[in-house]
């Protein structure tokens, strides 16, 4: 089983470009997020999905897109790349439902904004 | 709002003996879930234990368990009979009521096993 994927894995951005960070999975999920982790503070969740057409902000928005148009894929766009954006970007997703239902996370985005 | 600190950014442990890394909580929710991830050097999440609010026992999972004193707001995870492997950060989460996915991180605390 594929499990969630990211792609791409690593990725090197100027300053002001755009880009998309993939994630798919296969495991029929209903709830989905993306979070950065950043030294020192654990990881922060930037956008969240409960459903096909439905997203929601996190905590750290700015600067990041989403959308949800199957329940398969959520990618996340960001808009003008900043130095500050340079993070390891998780996306995971969980069944809705029971509290103790576990997130699965893919293997992450390295990406450095320079 | 939802917060998780855990306060120890590094932890050192023999090789076989316990540690215990402290996680500390705050909500308003009376339904909440606890969990404990373990994120190697290559990266990955994985997801080690669960307590939920209502539990009335400390979770267990091999040799991980959860030490849960939920006047204190606390749900320490105990690594009994450390090993080696055991070397990585470990995140405390939470997720609250109205379940949506989406989980609340501390800022996670670094196990170095020494031999």
């Amino acid at each position: 089983n594929a499990g969630v994927t990211q792609t791409p894995k690593f990725q090197v951005l100027k300053t002001g470009q755009s880009m998309t960070l993939q994630c798919a999975q296969d495991m029929n999920h209903e709830y989905m997020s993306w979070y950065r982790q950043d030294p020192g503070m654990g990881l922060r969740l930037i956008h969240y999905s409960v459903g096909a057409g439905i997203t929601d902000q996190g905590e750290v928005p700015n600067g990041y897109n989403v959308s949800r148009s199957t329940t398969e894929d959520f990618p996340l766009r960001l808009l003008s790349a900043a130095p500050s954006q340079t993070s390891v970007y998780f996306c995971a997703s969980s069944y809705p439902g029971q509290m103790n239902t576990e997130a699965f996370f893919g293997q992450g985005t390295r990406l450095t904004v320079v | 709002a939802q917060k998780i600190t855990q306060t120890q950014p590094g932890m050192f442990v023999q090789e076989k003996e316990a540690v215990t890394l402290d996680c500390t909580y705050d909500t308003s929710d009376p339904s909440y879930g606890l969990f404990w991830y373990k994120q190697p050097s290559s990266g990955e999440m994985i997801f080690l234990i669960y307590q939920g609010s209502y539990d009335q026992q400390n979770a267990t999972e091999g040799r991980y368990s959860l030490n849960f004193q939920k006047a204190r707001k606390s749900a320490n995870l105990v690594i009994s009979a450390s090993q080696l492997g055991d070397s990585a950060m470990y995140f405390c989460a939470m997720r609250g009521s109205g379940n949506t996915g989406k989980l609340i991180f501390g800022q996670g605390t670094t196990l170095q096993v020494k031999p």
